[in-house]
């Protein structure tokens, strides 16, 4: 059974509307990421979480906000969606239940088409 | 500038070849780690290589680094159809986020 899963697998978004991505973890990690991937960029980090409660501007935050309301469930959410923000979405968690560890474990990721 | 860059950009050979991925980096490391993507799932680690080791190896995987030149090498032997993937060199500084390159796409043809 999965340990990181994704929902929607799939999105078609209008410009301008709001969509929300969700992950959800079993393996019980404090650290919860979003990234986006396109061609040529490989992974970019979007937020980040290290707790339940918490959350922090990655390198690429702007147009994207983040919740994380349990240590299970980090959530993405882009508030106005553009054509640019067209891409696939994937959530990972790590760290373990303490400490800092490298290891990050991905979920399958979402494909998301802003019309 | 990117913090990390795999070389090169694209690979094919043929199964029981054996092939060899580079990368290199932009910062003091902690550790290094190496991931794969296959088509359609999300990355998965390979190898985590630590900054005081010069090499690790993980069955048909062998990973070097020298952080003197800050690079790092993955090379798996006897490829299979398998290994066809996406494969990315992440260094780790110690804290919360992990660098990755834009990877190199190495296909393996029967």
């Amino acid at each position: 059974e999965a340990a990181v899963t994704q929902s929607p697998r799939n999105k078609v978004a209008v410009t301008g509307g709001k969509v929300t991505l969700s992950c959800n973890q079993t393996n019980n990690h404090n650290n919860m990421y979003w990234y986006r991937q396109d061609t040529g960029h490989g992974l970019r980090l979007i937020h980040y979480s290290y707790g339940a409660g918490s959350t922090e501007k990655g390198d690429i935050p702007d147009g994207y906000k983040a919740s994380r309301p349990s240590q299970e469930n980090f959530s993405l959410i882009l508030e106005l969606a553009t054509p640019s923000q067209t891409s696939v979405y994937f959530c990972a968690s790590g760290g373990g239940t303490g400490g800092v560890y490298a290891e990050q474990f991905f979920g399958p990721g979402t494909r998301l088409t802003v019309l | 500038s990117q913090l990390a860059e795999e070389n090169p950009w694209a690979l094919s050979v043929h199964e029981g070849e054996s092939v060899t991925v580079n990368c290199s980096y932009k910062t003091s490391i902690t550790a290094l780690q190496w991931y794969r993507q296959k088509s359609g799932e999300g990355p998965a680690q390979l190898i985590l290589i630590r900054s005081n080791e010069r090499e690790k190896r993980n069955g048909r995987l062998r990973a070097t680094l020298d952080t003197s030149s800050q690079s790092s090498s993955l090379s798996i032997t006897a490829t299979r159809c398998e290994d066809t993937a996406v494969y990315f060199c992440a260094p780790w500084t110690g804290g919360y986020k992990v660098v990755f390159g834009s990877g190199t796409r190495l296909l393996v043809s029967p």
